[in-house]
């Protein structure tokens, strides 16, 4: 069971575009959520992070934009770069006795190009 | 350089032989995890540790062992390798148990075949 849903599975911008990735929860107590970029043969690092008291935060090109009565948040990319052609995995914490528990999203793979 | 060091990068291995995949960080982090990430299902946690001698299941431990017996430190044994194992693991580490700001350092990853 896939406790954070993310869509688009793959998508394609130009360069200059504004890629939009979507994910929707469905827990009430999870409490931080970040997103992570991914290149080819690398792991995830984290790009941005976004509380639920919180409805916007910006990053210079990223936003996250957090919709709490929805349950859902996206990920925009202002200007797209073919440079931020990778793997995107938006992500849920709960806080627990044994530490945060993250979850992640299926992943979306953004191809920007030139 | 602040890092989580995994070995091997990548691995071919038969049914039912057993192997470890070593994770090592080196910033003192308290909290360690591992996942595996597949197509279409994003990344599963396998197990993570708090700290030292403390470790707990995560959302898919099934065929997976692991142990803390260091800070640094974080092994995932597979005792009995199943093709269904096959997939790309990642070790995680984080400062504090309770990860907010400063999120997950990821390794580089480990590309496991069983044939």
């Amino acid at each position: 069971q896939q406790q954070v849903k993310q869509s688009p599975q793959s998508l394609i911008v130009q360069k200059g575009g504004i890629p939009i990735i979507n994910c929707a929860y469905e827990n009430t107590a999870f409490d931080y959520f970040p997103w992570y970029q991914q290149f080819p043969g690398k792991g995830p690092a984290l790009l941005i992070a976004i509380r639920p008291d919180v409805s916007e935060k910006k990053e210079g090109r990223f936003t996250i934009s957090f919709n709490k009565s929805a349950k859902q948040f996206s990920l925009h990319i202002m200007d797209s770069q073919p440079g931020d052609s990778a793997t995107y995995f938006c992500a849920a914490s709960i806080r627990g006795t044994s530490g945060s528990r993250l979850t992640f999203g299926e992943g979306t793979q953004l191809t920007v190009n030139p | 350089e602040a890092q989580v060091t995994q070995n091997p990068r990548y691995l071919i291995t038969v049914t039912g032989k057993k192997l470890t995949v070593t994770c090592s960080q080196n910033m003192n982090h308290e909290y360690m995890s591992w996942y595996r990430q597949d197509p279409g299902l994003g990344l599963r946690q396998i197990y993570y540790s708090m700290n030292v001698e403390v470790t707990d299941k995560g959302d898919v431990p099934e065929g997976y062992k692991v142990s803390r017996k260091e800070k640094r430190n974080f092994p995932l044994i597979l005792e009995s390798p199943s093709p269904n194992q096959t997939s790309l693991y990642f070790c995680a580490s984080s400062l504090f148990a309770q990860q907010r700001t400063s999120g997950y350092t990821f390794g580089s990853g480990t590309r496991l075949t069983v044939v």
